[in-house]
C-alpha cells in the first residue's frame, strides 16, 4: 500500500498569503496524484488533477506541481474561503489511498 | 448537472447489514467508473471501494473485503454498496463518487453529500 503523509498537519495564515502544502509518497506514484478542498459541512471538491492540472472552475491562485514521491499544492494569494482541509490522494495502484489532510485556516 | 444522491444511511447494530443506493443524474453513467469513499466522523477520507462502468471489474480496501461489495445497475443510472458484517469501526459518512474516465483507478471528479451509516448497539 502506498502512504500519503502530508504536511503540515495544520497551518494558520492571512489573506493574501501563500499557503505551501505538502504530500509525499511512500513510493513513486508517477503522476497520479489528485488534490481535493473539503470545507467545514461540505463534501470534499477536486481541485487538481494528475499532480499539476487545475479541475474545471478552480481558480487560478490554487497550482499544484511534482512527480514521483513529492508534490505540493500552492495557494499564491490566500482568501478566507480557502478555510478548509486539503487532502491529496493517489491513484497509482490499489488501492487507492488518501493522505492524512493539512487543515488551513485563514 | 452532475447529480449524485445517495441514500439507505441508518442506525445498524454491530454484524448487521444496510444497502447504500447512489442514484445519479446529469451525465450519461455508462461511461464512468464510480467509487464509495467514507469519513469517519472528526476523520480523514478512506477509500472503500470502485467498480469500471461496465460493472466487469471491482475493487475494494481491505478493511472491507469480504464484508463489502460494490456493483451498479447501468439501466437505472444506480450504484450500491452492500455492506454486511457491520462493525462500530464502520461508523462514518458515505459519500458515492464518479471517477472522471470508465477504467476505476481514474480521478475522482464530482462527490454526492453523502449518507451516514451509525453501528451501534
Amino acid at each position: 500500500e502506498t502512504v500519503l503523509t502530508q504536511s503540515p498537519a495544520a497551518l494558520s495564515l492571512s489573506p493574501g498569503d501563500r499557503a505551501t502544502l505538502s504530500c509525499r509518497a511512500s513510493q513513486s506514484v508517477h503522476t497520479s496524484l489528485d488534490w481535493y478542498q473539503q470545507r467545514p459541512g461540505q463534501a470534499p471538491r477536486l481541485l487538481i488533477y494528475d499532480a499539476s492540472n487545475r479541475a474545471t472552475g478552480i481558480p487560478a491562485r490554487f497550482s499544484g506541481s511534482g512527480s514521483g514521491t513529492d508534490f505540493t499544492l500552492t495557494i499564491s494569494s490566500l482568501e478566507p474561503v480557502d478555510s478548509a482541509v486539503y487532502y491529496c490522494q493517489h491513484r497509482a495502484t490499489w488501492p487507492l489511498t488518501f493522505g492524512g489532510g493539512t487543515k488551513v485556516e485563514i | 448537472e452532475v447529480q449524485l444522491l445517495e441514500s439507505g444511511g441508518a442506525l445498524v447494530q454491530p454484524g448487521g447489514s444496510l444497502r447504500l443506493s447512489c442514484a445519479a443524474s446529469g451525465f450519461t453513467f455508462t461511461n464512468y467508473a464510480m467509487n464509495w469513499v467514507r469519513q469517519a466522523p472528526g476523520r480523514g477520507l478512506e477509500w472503500i471501494s470502485s467498480i469500471t462502468a461496465g460493472g466487469a471489474n471491482t475493487y475494494s480496501a481491505e478493511s472491507v473485503r469480504g464484508r463489502f461489495r460494490i456493483s451498479r445497475d447501468n439501466s437505472k443510472n444506480t450504484l450500491f454498496l452492500e455492506m454486511n458484517s457491520l462493525r462500530a469501526d464502520d461508523t462514518a459518512l458515505y459519500y458515492c463518487a464518479r471517477g472522471a474516465d470508465v477504467m476505476a483507478a481514474a480521478t475522482i471528479d464530482y462527490w454526492g453529500q453523502g449518507t451516514l451509516v451509525t453501528v451501534s448497539s
